[in-house]
């Protein structure tokens, strides 16, 4: 079945030491997205790429990079971690033009 | 900007009882909107759509309303069941593209 995957679905790491999530799609959508999402809370966007295309959001942290080496693959990097960080990360894609996004399983993140 | 509420956080509903979730929305450009379903430690999970030329979309036990003039939406759930239980979540996008913008999420309870 087509769908999007991320790995691993639980991550601990210490505070400080950089960490990177990934996420792969075999649905071929032309985008991706990173959300974060804490506690109790709604999924917010970090960032966007259509195709290479990367798009920050104004207020993510500059903690958080994104990689996407080709269509299939997306990477989030958090540099630092701190406690702050911990949350569930979220990958998506859509294609190009339909805001529908197909979500990941998620992955859920530790910082101790 | 968009900005998503939800009238309520938490709905307790009895089995075979219909449920009806709310939501606000800010930005009178937005023309498309998504139900997402949310269980726990799994990523969003599409229930639904309507675009803003509709008024009202069903689908299996579930139906969409859309009203442009007070910008709210709301998804009714019907015959409520106990693997109902979850967060639903609206999600808004203009045009189809600009990314999903998250309203706050309410946690629907099914009381057996």
């Amino acid at each position: 079945d087509a769908m999007v995957i991320q790995n691993p679905r639980y991550q601990v790491t210490q505070f400080g030491k950089p960490v990177t999530l990934s996420c792969s799609q075999t649905l071929n959508h032309n985008v991706m997205y990173w959300y974060q999402q804490k506690s109790s809370q709604a999924p917010k966007l970090l960032f966007h790429y259509y195709d290479k295309d990367f798009n920050n959001e104004a207020d993510t942290p500059d903690n958080f990079q994104s990689r996407r080496p080709n269509t299939s693959f997306c990477f989030l990097d958090i540099r630092s971690p701190g406690l702050g960080d911990a949350a569930m990360y979220l990958c998506a894609t859509s294609r190009l033009g339909l805001a529908e996004a197909f979500f990941g399983q998620g992955t859920r993140l530790t910082v101790v | 900007g968009e900005s998503v509420g939800l009238h309520l956080p938490t709905l307790s509903v009895q089995e075979g009882d219909n449920s009806i979730i709310n939501c606000a929305y800010s930005n009178s450009a937005s023309d498309y909107f998504i139900w997402y379903k949310q269980e726990s430690g799994k990523g969003p999970q599409f229930i639904i759509d309507i675009r803003s030329n509709m008024d009202k979309r069903q689908g299996q036990r579930v139906t969409v309303l859309l009203n442009k003039t007070v910008k709210h939406l709301s998804l009714q759930i019907a015959a409520t069941q106990p693997g109902d239980s979850a967060v639903y979540f609206c999600a808004v996008s203009n045009s189809g593209n600009t990314p999903l913008v998250f309203g706050k999420g309410t946690r629907l309870s099914v009381i057996a």
